[in-house]
């Protein structure tokens, strides 16, 4: 149980384009799900916090307008890159909170790997 | 704020035992977690402790003093596939917050 998915596991995008990101908690109900970004032999680093049903909450000097996330169900949670940059490439990776069995836990999605040419 | 320590990089040899140890700094405390990545990989869950002690899981083991903001993640009886990252993480107290801080993480390489 506690399975979480990300689509794509890999992209490879023009400078300029947008990337949607998909995160699906598969067999539990997530009321929040968390966007990381992780650098090259760095640690995870929140971008936001993501509630069913409202807007999400950014950490300082990530940019909201440019990392749209949309949770829009119980087990589905998206973030759209726009207009990406090479800066913007790096190691996307979701979690979500399984409000049922273990709600202290967090559940790692298998990332995916955005790079921007 | 928080500001989490542990070292960078560590070796061991197989079968044997390796401890790596956490640091924290936080204004509340709402416990403390240990996660494994390998390379190109997500983290996946090790341990969690929120209360003072030691928490036993198979050949994972893990540690907390909150009065010392000291953690430590003992692996035991060390295999070649445990070579990976260890990440200690902190959750902040506040209600409904379940936000994770992660420190930098340990690499740890098992030699033969």
């Amino acid at each position: 149980g506690a399975v979480v998915s990300q689509h794509p596991s890999r992209v490879i995008c023009k400078s300029g384009t947008s990337v949607k990101i998909e995160c699906r908690s598969l067999d539990f109900q997530a009321t929040t799900m968390f966007w990381y970004r992780q650098f090259p032999k760095k640690s995870l680093m929140l971008m936001a916090t993501s509630n069913e049903g409202s807007k999400a909450t950014y950490e300082q000097g990530v940019e909201k307008d440019k990392f749209l996330i949309n949770h829009a169900s119980l087990t589905l949670s998206t973030l759209t890159v726009t207009s990406a940059h090479p800066e913007d490439s790096s190691f996307y990776i979701c979690s979500a909170r399984d409000v049922g069995e273990r709600p202290h836990e967090q559940f790692f999605g298998p990332g995916t790997r955005l790079t921007v040419l | 704020g928080q500001n989490i320590d542990q070292p960078t990089e560590m070796t061991a040899t197989e079968g044997a035992i390796v401890q790596i140890n956490c640091t924290y700094q936080t204004s509340g405390f709402n416990g403390l977690f240990w996660y494994q990545q390998h390379a190109g990989e997500a983290p996946t869950f090790l341990s969690y402790n929120v209360l003072d002690g030691l928490e036993e899981k198979g050949r994972f083991s893990s540690f907390l003093s909150r009065s010392k903001g000291y953690s430590y993640l003992l692996l035991k009886e060390l295999q070649m596939k445990d070579s990976a990252s260890y990440l200690c993480a902190v959750r902040e107290a506040g209600a409904g917050s379940y936000q994770l801080t992660f420190g930098k993480g340990t690499k740890l390489s098992v030699i033969p």
